[in-house]
């Protein structure tokens, strides 16, 4: 199995400064189609994920653009430019190159 | 607009089967990859079983496989999870999603609690 790993495991961070979270997988998350299957997920508290970013770096749908994902192959960062309030929670990237797919083990985003 | 509404949660015993339902509106859960992930009181997530929009093929996550059985119904625009032989460590909020390679539509989840 592919395995995700995050760091940090928690970021306390200033409201208006930027975040950074690094996923690194064990393997290539390149399909065989050429696309890389890498995405982003928040979870605030109480609700269920909700997708941010998918293939390493397109927003979803409603996202706001002070989110963005980049990387490739096994290295994948999302950065958050200014933090607010809303964005506390736990973030989770994700593989879908490979089954069965896995998630990292979380960041947990607070504000200092 | 996208919903997916869970339902069939509960407690049960050790060793006993449970079937949860999610109910979509929005799009045609036959058409489309959907996906079971699960999450422990204060754990992380864990991808649990998905099926194909095309082919219709299942898959399952080692510590599923050969007790939960992934389905759908085009008639009801719903999907399932048949869980049997349940386990204490099957304790989680089970939570449908819309997608395969990446998840775009989540339910909001509901509570199996397996238990005596």
């Amino acid at each position: 199995d592919i395995v995700l790993t995050q760091t940090p495991l928690s970021s306390p961070v200033t409201l208006g400064q930027p975040a950074s979270i690094s996923c690194r997988s064990s393997q290539s998350l390149v399909h065989s189609n050429g696309n890389t299957y890498l995405s982003w997920l928040q979870q605030r508290p109480g609700q269920p994920p909700r997708l941010l970013i998918y293939e390493i770096s397109n927003r979803f749908s409603g996202v706001p653009d002070r989110f963005s994902g980049s990387g490739a192959g096994t290295d994948f960062t999302l950065k958050i430019s200014r933090v607010e309030a809303e964005d506390v929670g736990v973030y989770y990237c994700m593989q879908g190159a490979q089954f069965p797919r896995t998630f990292g083990q979380g960041t947990k985003l607070e504000i200092k | 607009e996208v919903q997916l509404l869970e339902s069939g949660g509960g407690l049960v015993q050790p060793g006993g089967s449970l079937r949860l339902s999610c109910a979509a509106s929005g799009f045609t859960v036959i058409n489309s990859p959907m996906t079971w992930v699960r999450q422990a009181a204060g754990k992380g997530l864990e991808w649990v079983s998905a099926i194909s929009g095309t082919t219709g093929g299942t898959y399952y996550a080692d510590s599923v496989k050969g007790r939960f059985t992934i389905s759908r119904d085009s008639s009801k625009n719903t999907l399932y999870l048949q869980m049997n032989s349940l386990r204490a460590d099957d304790t989680a909020i089970y939570f449908c999603a819309e997608g395969g390679s990446w998840l775009e539509y989540w339910g909001q989840g509901i509570l199996v609690t397996v238990s005596s």
